[in-house]
């Protein structure tokens, strides 16, 4: 069965300075990587996606992943954080295999940036 | 662009009551997944259905059930509701078939049980 390791359940960053988010996947089958945002009492919001395709994944508001099979990680980066990116963030994987793209997420991460 | 619509809100029951939560999907797309989010914690997966029929199933408590209507909608019933139901229940679309699924995730219903 594949999973996610979320390391560090809390990340504190200055404003302006760079963010890093880790997550290591595990997984029988090549798998679909996500990352997923969640704001206070709102829903998931999806910033990026690894599909097989390019292993340098940019999505929205600025963040960006690496693939990187060797070290079956899939960390998010963001290169100047901002006060707007404080939120919970959740890694999540998926079986490519049709009829079975149920998400396993990690524990999740709060990212807090300080003024 | 449209979203996924989950109905109601914000729910209040007491125990050993029953529950029920409503999903619309993205319009065309076809599969629904149901997620448990307890408090502090990471999502779970519950259920999904894809065209109807019943396609993957989690860690759902036999007190649940679900289905996914012809119009695609989908209903998660939960009777003889317990304290630890108490949660935010995200329901999740997408559209099976292209080469990159992805599911779009609705803002929730937070269930408290008293």
């Amino acid at each position: 069965a594949q999973s996610v390791t979320q390391l560090g359940s809390h990340v504190s960053v200055s404003e302006g300075a760079l963010v890093l988010l880790r997550c290591n996947y595990s997984s029988s089958v090549p798998p679909y990587l996500f990352w997923y945002v969640q704001y206070p009492n709102q829903g998931l919001q999806l910033l990026l996606k690894y599909t097989s395709a390019a292993t340098l994944v940019k999505g929205i508001n600025g963040f960006e992943a690496e693939f990187k099979k060797s070290e079956t990680s899939f960390h998010l980066t963001k290169p100047s954080a901002h006060m707007s990116d404080a939120a919970e963030y959740f890694c999540a994987v998926s079986d490519q295999g049709f009829g079975n793209e149920k998400l396993t997420f990690g524990t999740g991460t709060r990212l807090t940036i300080i003024p | 662009a449209a979203g996924v619509i989950q109905s109601p809100r914000h729910l209040i029951k007491e125990k050993r009551e029953t529950a029920t939560l409503k999903c619309y999907p993205i319009p065309r797309h076809d599969t629904v997944y149901w997620y448990q989010q307890g408090p502090g914690q990471d999502p779970q997966f519950l259920i999904s259905f894809y065209e109807k029929m019943q396609s993957d199933k989690g860690s759902i408590p036999d007190r649940f059930s679900a289905q996914q209507f012809s119009d695609y909608h989908s209903e998660l019933n939960m009777s003889s509701l317990e304290l630890g139901d108490s949660a935010l229940y995200f329901c999740a679309s997408s559209l099976r078939g292209g080469p990159q699924e992805t599911q779009y995730f609705g803002p929730g219903t937070r269930l408290l049980v008293l």
